[in-house]
């Protein structure tokens, strides 16, 4: 089985200022990890995947998360917080299971809170 | 645009009563999802489809129903067996190949409340 932590249920940062959303998780096997976007009132986008390959990726609007399997850590960042980012980020985490069914955790999410 | 449509946006219950959430995609996903949203609970599956015709139970299924008649339709009913639906319910595709691959895409949501 799975599971996915995320550190802080609510984040404050000043317009400007590094982003840092924590997420750790745990796995049997070799996960695939997500972060996913949230705006009130609205579906989740998704920001950035990691599968296989390069441990640092890339998503949208800037940022970005790095795999450390040594810390079973996917920690979300942006180096300047703008005032767009305001939202619920949710962490998951996505594991084969029997039938080629992927099983998807999600965290319990982090409202960032972006003061100017 | 292609994405998914989930309707209405918002839709109020009373006690013992079934209704029916609305969800299509034009995306051509072969698998379809239905999440259900609680304040800090995180995302919960209640039902998912890899196929036309076939769906198969997620965590919390009961009190709950679906189809899944057509490639771009997966409606869920919320029966009155269901006994706490208020909830923000989201529904997701992925193509054939899953979430690990692709990730979900979403629809906007539809906000269910008991009165």
């Amino acid at each position: 089985a799975q599971s996915v932590t995320q550190l802080g249920s609510h984040v404050s940062v000043s317009e400007g200022a590094l982003v840092l959303l924590r997420c750790n998780y745990s796995s049997s096997v070799p996960p695939y990890l997500f972060w996913y976007v949230q705006y009130p009132n609205q579906g989740l986008q998704l920001l950035l995947k990691y599968t296989t390959g390069a441990t640092l990726v890339k998503g949208i609007n800037g940022f970005e998360a790095e795999f450390k399997k040594s810390e079973t850590s996917f920690h979300l960042t942006k180096p300047s917080a703008h005032m767009s980012d305001a939202a619920e980020y949710f962490c998951a985490v996505s594991v084969s299971s029997s039938g080629g069914y992927q099983k998807v955790t999600f965290g319990t999410g982090t409202k960032l809170q972006v003061i100017p | 645009d292609g994405g998914i449509t989930q309707s209405p946006k918002y839709l109020f219950r009373k006690e013992g009563q079934n209704v029916t959430l609305s969800c299509e995609q034009n995306l051509n996903h072969d698998a379809m999802y239905w999440y259900r949203q609680d304040p800090g609970q995180g995302l919960r599956l209640i039902y998912y489809s890899q196929i036309v015709n076939d769906f198969q139970k997620g965590d919390i299924a009961e009190g709950y129903s679906v189809s899944r008649e057509k490639k771009e339709s997966f409606p869920l009913t919320v029966t009155s067996a269901q006994k706490n639906p208020t909830a923000f319910y989201l529904c997701a595709s992925t193509p054939a190949g899953g979430h690990g691959n692709y990730g979900y895409t979403f629809g906007s949501g539809t906000r269910l409340t008991v009165v």
